[in-house]
């Protein structure tokens, strides 16, 4: 059974930076795509970034709202996935889910909250 | 960026009903196509992927038709279970989108 544990939420100041981790088990992790997506309170569903596989270069690609502050990462080894965020925004605020994608069908995880303010 | 309007973006509706969720996007799409389903406080949940395919225990009545730039996800009979939000979500191109959500609620 895929199972995805996000970590690492917690209340951050403006200008703050955080760590999340998401522990993945169940699944080849190795071999496939993983998102992040976040959801403000009260609000839809907004992409965050996807990091490749190894085929792939472990190439990532990140929505303009978050670009050059937000770093996705992962570790095959101890199949976990990351999202480390810089200079961060009363907007970031939100819960985020790790995703990863098997053959076209997406997993979710079940969220970490991030609140962002001072 | 692909944009995905959904509509209706509210929909009361009653046990038993058929209804039909559209998706609209700014640009066409090929088969990466997804729906899911969100209930309060709960993580999302994929319902369809590839436009057309059921994902694994999810129940018959639930149905995804489409092509190009309109899209639709029909529920054949609702079930009370099936009072959720749901959401469209192209992966055709970069960045991912998703529809702003269409919150299915009893009437």
């Amino acid at each position: 059974e895929v199972q995805l544990v996000e970590s690492g939420g917690h209340l951050v100041q403006p200008g703050g930076s955080l760590r999340l981790s998401c522990a993945a088990s169940g699944f080849t992790f190795s071999d496939h795509f993983m998102d992040w997506v976040r959801q403000a309170p009260g609000k839809g569903l907004e992409w965050v970034g996807r990091t490749r596989n190894k085929h792939e270069n472990f190439r990532t690609d990140y929505a303009a709202s978050v670009k050059g502050r937000f770093t996705i990462s992962r570790d095959d080894l101890r199949t976990s996935l990351y999202l480390q965020m810089n200079s961060l925004e009363t907007d970031d605020t939100a819960l985020y889910f790790c995703v990863c994608l098997i053959r076209g069908v997406a997993y979710w995880g079940q969220g970490t909250l991030v609140t962002v303010s001072s | 960026d692909i944009q995905l309007t959904q509509s209706p973006s509210f929909l009361s509706a009653s046990v038993g009903d058929r209804v039909t969720i559209t998706c609209r996007a700014s640009q066409g799409i090929s088969t990466y196509f997804a729906w899911h389903q969100q209930k309060p406080g709960k993580a999302p949940k994929l319902l369809i992927y590839g436009v057309s395919t059921l994902q694994s225990g999810v129940p018959s009545r639930f149905s995804g038709s489409g092509s190009g730039t309109e899209f639709t996800l029909t529920i054949s009979s609702l079930q009370p279970e099936d009072f959720a939000t749901y959401y469209c979500q192209q992966l055709n191109d970069y960045p991912i989108t998703f529809g702003q959500g269409t919150r299915l609620e009893i009437k």
